[in-house]
Order: structure tokens, then C-alpha cells, then sequence
């Protein structure tokens, strides 16, 4: 089975960074992904990783940690338009095409 | 091109009525999901297929029912239709050996039941 956890709230200020905690504990590992999901939105592709370190796209970026079976998605220079809830999810094997979620987390960004 | 549509994206029915989404995809993908979206749950997954003519069961598959009997479509079928079943559905698609495995989501349907 998959335990994917991931704050539920989060509230940051514009202008700011902010960065979201994803801790995953999985039978096999290959890939995270994060997605974001405006209010009555479909969810929408972000970033995916399969190996450790840091990737960055724009002000968006995302780590990975195997080892420690972690991942974060940091959100620079916040934008009123960032308030949306951030979706992390596993493939837990490889070849696997099915995705776990994880409960998400609403951030919230306020002037 | 369209991406994942769905229909309708709107529905309220009665304890026992049955209905049928359908989910429609014009890349051509392999891999598609329905998935349901409740407050506090996150995504889950309800059935999924790996191509046309095939099914499986995903996370929770009870009192939903699917047919794939054409590669772009993937249709979710509700026989009996209970309040618990009140939730937002949403399909997904998946291009099989893609680099990056990104699901494609249509906008959702909002279904009450009653």
C-alpha cells in the first residue's frame, strides 16, 4: 500500500516563498508528481520527479529525496493567482501508469 | 484540439436512478482514469484502462461500472445511483511511454444525489 502525507492548509503572504512537504511511504518508488488545482478546476500537471535533487521551472520548483522519501514543491515570488490546492502523487512501480494521490494542500495567498 | 472533455458537467439525480458520464479524449492516449474528488479525500481512483477493450478496478470501485469500447472514449456508469456517489468526477488520459507520465484532466462533472 501507499501512505502519502501532505499538510492540509497553508497561508503565505505575496510576494513571498512558500514551500509545500510531501512525505510518501510506498512498497516500490518511480516518480512524484505535483499538481495544482484552482477552485472548481481540473487539476493540472506541474512537475515530475524521478531522480533526487532539485528541478526548477520558473518560479515553481520541486525536490525529491529517495532516500528520505520526500519531496517539497517551493512557489517563489507569490502571486494572488498561486491560491490553489497542490496535489503530490506516487507511482509506486515501475511501468505502473496509476498514480496515488495525496489529500492535497490549500494554500491560501494573501496582500 | 480539445483534450479531455467530459459530459455533462452538471447532473442531479434521484436514490436509484442510474446515469452515464462519458469522458472523450483526442490525443490519442492509451491510459485512462476516472477518478472521484470529495472534501478532504483528494483524488481516488474509481477504474482506469490501459486500452481499448480493457478495464480494471481502481481504489474504489464499488457501485460504478465501465466500458471502454472505443479508444477515445471511457464511459462511468451509474446503475443505482446513492447519496454517497454525491461527489466530483473527473477523467483523465495518459499517453503510454510518455518522459513525464502527465495526466490530462477534463474539467469535471458535479453530480448530487438525492
Amino acid at each position: 500500500g501507499q501512505n502519502i502525507d501532505q499538510p492540509t492548509e497553508m497561508t503565505a503572504t505575496e510576494g513571498a516563498i512558500v514551500q509545500i512537504n510531501c512525505t510518501y511511504q510506498t512498497s516500490g518508488f518511480n516518480g512524484l508528481f505535483w499538481y495544482q488545482q484552482h477552485a472548481g478546476e481540473a487539476p493540472t500537471f506541474l512537475s515530475y520527479n524521478v531522480l533526487d535533487g532539485l528541478e526548477e521551472k520558473g518560479r515553481f520548483s520541486s525536490f525529491l529525496s529517495r532516500s528520505k522519501g520526500y519531496s517539497y514543491l517551493l512557489l517563489k515570488e507569490l502571486q494572488m493567482k498561486d491560491s490553489a490546492s497542490y496535489l503530490c502523487a506516487v507511482r509506486d512501480r515501475g511501468g505502473s501508469y496509476i498514480p496515488t494521490f495525496g489529500r492535497g494542500t490549500s494554500l491560501i495567498v494573501h496582500p | 484540439n480539445a483534450g479531455v472533455t467530459q459530459t455533462p458537467k452538471f447532473r442531479v439525480l434521484k436514490t436509484g436512478q442510474s446515469m452515464t458520464l462519458l469522458c472523450a479524449q483526442d490525443m490519442n492516449h492509451e491510459y485512462m482514469y476516472w477518478y472521484r474528488q470529495d472534501p478532504g479525500m483528494g483524488l481516488r481512483l474509481i477504474h482506469y484502462s490501459v486500452g481499448e477493450g480493457t478495464t480494471a478496478k481502481g481504489e474504489v470501485p464499488d457501485g460504478y461500472n465501465v466500458s471502454r469500447l472505443k479508444k477515445q472514449n471511457f464511459l462511468l456508469g451509474l446503475e443505482s445511483a446513492a447519496p454517497s456517489q454525491t461527489s466530483v468526477y473527473f477523467c483523465a488520459s495518459t499517453i503510454r511511454g510518455g518522459a513525464s507520465y502527465e495526466q490530462f484532466f477534463g474539467p469535471g462533472t458535479r453530480l448530487t444525489v438525492l
